[in-house]
C-alpha cells in the first residue's frame, strides 16, 4: 500500500527549531518530487516547501524562505523539513504530498499531489 | 505574492449541479489542480492538470479552463461531496505553488 507517515511536530516557544520527517513506503520516492503543505487551524491550504526526485532542486514559499530547510534521503524513503526560527504564525498541520511529475525536454509537469500524509502537527507558543 | 481567488462557499441541493470557480492571472499558462478535503482528513485530488480525473474519483467530477478561470463541476450532486475544495496552480514563472483559499460546498 502507498502511504506517507508524518512525525516530528510538536510544542515549540518561538525562535525554536523543529525537524519533521515523512516516511515513505509501498512506492520508490526518488522517482517523485515531494512537497510540504501546511494548514493553521480552521484556516485552508498553504504550500510550504517542494524539492525534486533527486533533492537536487528546493523550492520555498516566501513565508518560510531563509528558515526552513526541506531534503531528502532516497535510501530510507524519507523526506524532511527542518524547521528554524519558528514563529506563532507557523503554528499548523504539516502534511507531506507526493508529486509526479512528467519530464521532457528539460521542462517538467506536475500530475498534482496525488498521495498525502495524516499529517504532524507543530504548535509555536509564547 | 500570486493568487488564486475562489468563492468562499457554494451550496446546491442533492442531485444538481456544483460550479466551484478559481482565477488568477497565470492560469492560462500553468495547470491547474483541484483537491477535495472532509474535515479531519487530508485532501484528496479529483482533478489534475485542469481536466483530468484521477482514477478512483467519480465520472461526476470534472474540470474545465477559460482565459483566466478553472471551473470544477460537480454534477449530480451527492450528500457525500460535501467539503472544502481547493484549486492549486503556480506563479507564471512556476516557480512555486499556490492554493486558493477554499470553497465549503454544502449539500443542503
Amino acid at each position: 500500500e502507498v502511504q506517507l507517515l508524518e512525525s516530528g511536530g510538536g510544542l515549540v516557544q518561538p525562535g525554536g527549531s523543529l525537524r519533521l520527517s515523512c516516511a515513505a513506503s509501498g512506492f520508490t520516492s526518488s522517482s517523485y518530487a515531494m512537497s510540504w503543505v501546511r494548514q493553521a487551524p480552521g484556516k485552508g491550504l498553504e504550500w510550504v516547501s517542494g524539492i525534486s526526485g533527486s533533492g537536487s532542486s528546493t523550492y520555498y514559499a516566501e513565508s518560510v524562505k531563509g528558515r526552513f530547510t526541506i531534503s531528502r534521503d532516497n535510501s530510507k524513503n524519507t523526506l524532511y523539513l527542518q524547521m528554524n526560527s519558528l514563529r506563532v504564525e507557523d503554528t499548523a498541520l504539516y502534511y507531506c504530498a507526493r508529486e509526479p511529475l512528467h519530464c521532457s525536454g528539460g521542462t517538467c509537469y506536475s500530475y498534482g499531489m496525488d498521495v498525502w500524509g495524516q499529517g504532524t502537527t507543530v504548535t509555536v507558543f509564547s | 505574492s500570486y493568487e488564486l481567488t475562489q468563492p468562499p462557499s457554494v451550496s446546491v441541493s442533492p442531485g444538481q449541479t456544483a460550479r466551484i470557480t478559481c482565477s488568477g492571472d497565470a492560469v492560462p499558462k500553468v495547470y491547474t489542480f483541484w483537491y477535495q478535503q472532509k474535515p479531519g482528513r487530508a485532501p484528496v485530488l479529483v482533478i489534475y492538470r485542469d481536466s483530468e480525473r484521477p482514477s478512483g474519483i467519480p465520472e461526476r467530477f470534472s474540470g474545465s479552463s477559460s482565459g483566466t478561470t478553472v471551473t470544477l463541476t460537480i454534477s449530480g450532486v451527492q450528500a457525500e461531496d460535501e467539503a472544502d475544495y481547493y484549486c492549486q496552480s503556480a506563479d507564471s514563472s512556476g516557480a512555486y505553488w499556490v492554493f486558493g483559499g477554499g470553497t465549503k460546498l454544502t449539500v443542503l
